[in-house]
């Protein structure tokens, strides 16, 4: 099952733009990763982000994270045509679940150029 | 290094037949995972291996199973495939016991006839 939902499900903007997407979840969690997937190939990892942070930056990615309102946000800034790809977030299962991920459905960004 | 790889890449099989998937993960990492990803349900956790021991499964019946050997070489089978196993398998491998950040391989594109 899943465990929480992506919001949007589909992004279109245009390159420069700022995309974001954003991830809930519904139980507690250790961290919350973000992936990329190409066109049906492997997932890429982006960034981890854990329980006691609020903030994360890699390159031009930032991430949130809101364990109150157990939520999540990754910010790509001034996106490129290469940036198109469908992005994941996916958390722990919780204690004794070893490596288990729990991934949304998905946010598909589609940059234009 | 060298990345998680999988073989074959694509496969088609007939509903009632086996097939086994195999996944050699980066070298050093011990931790092997696998995920099934669909339109319908998206990404699914299979099971997890550590040192040749199942640690996780996920909520799959039994005609899938997997194993893993010494190297951490992991292979999956799917026994009697039914129309709804056509999928995209991932693998993914990671370090250790922890949940880190996961490296996954390209992808098993299986479809059942």
């Amino acid at each position: 099952s899943q465990q929480g939902e992506e919001d949007p499900q589909a992004l279109s903007i245009q390159e420069g733009e700022n995309a974001t997407m954003n991830c809930s979840y519904k139980t507690s969690i250790n961290n919350l990763q973000w992936y990329r997937q190409n066109s049906g190939r492997g997932l890429v990892h982006l960034i981890l982000i854990r329980s006691n942070e609020r903030e994360k930056h890699s390159g031009r990615l930032r991430v949130t994270l809101d364990t109150s309102k157990k939520s999540s946000s990754l910010l790509i800034t001034a996106s490129r045509a290469a940036d198109t790809a469908s992005y994941f977030c996916a958390t722990d299962a919780g204690r004794n679940q070893g490596g288990k991920l729990i991934f949304g459905q998905g946010t598909e960004l589609s940059v234009k150029p | 290094k060298a990345g998680v790889t999988q073989t074959p890449r694509y496969l088609i099989k007939t509903r009632g037949q086996q097939v086994t998937l195999s996944c050699s993960p980066i070298s050093g990492h011990r931790s092997v995972s696998w995920y099934q990803q669909t339109p319908g349900q998206g990404l699914q956790f299979l099971f997890e291996y550590f040192s040749e021991t199942q640690r996780n499964k996920g909520n799959f019946p039994g005609r899938f199973s997997g194993r893993q050997f010494s190297n951490s070489r992991s292979e999956m089978n799917v026994s009697t495939l039914e129309l709804g196993d056509s999928a995209l398998y991932l693998c993914a491998s990671s370090p250790g016991l922890a949940v880190y950040e996961q490296y996954f391989g390209p992808g098993t594109r299986l479809t059942v006839t």
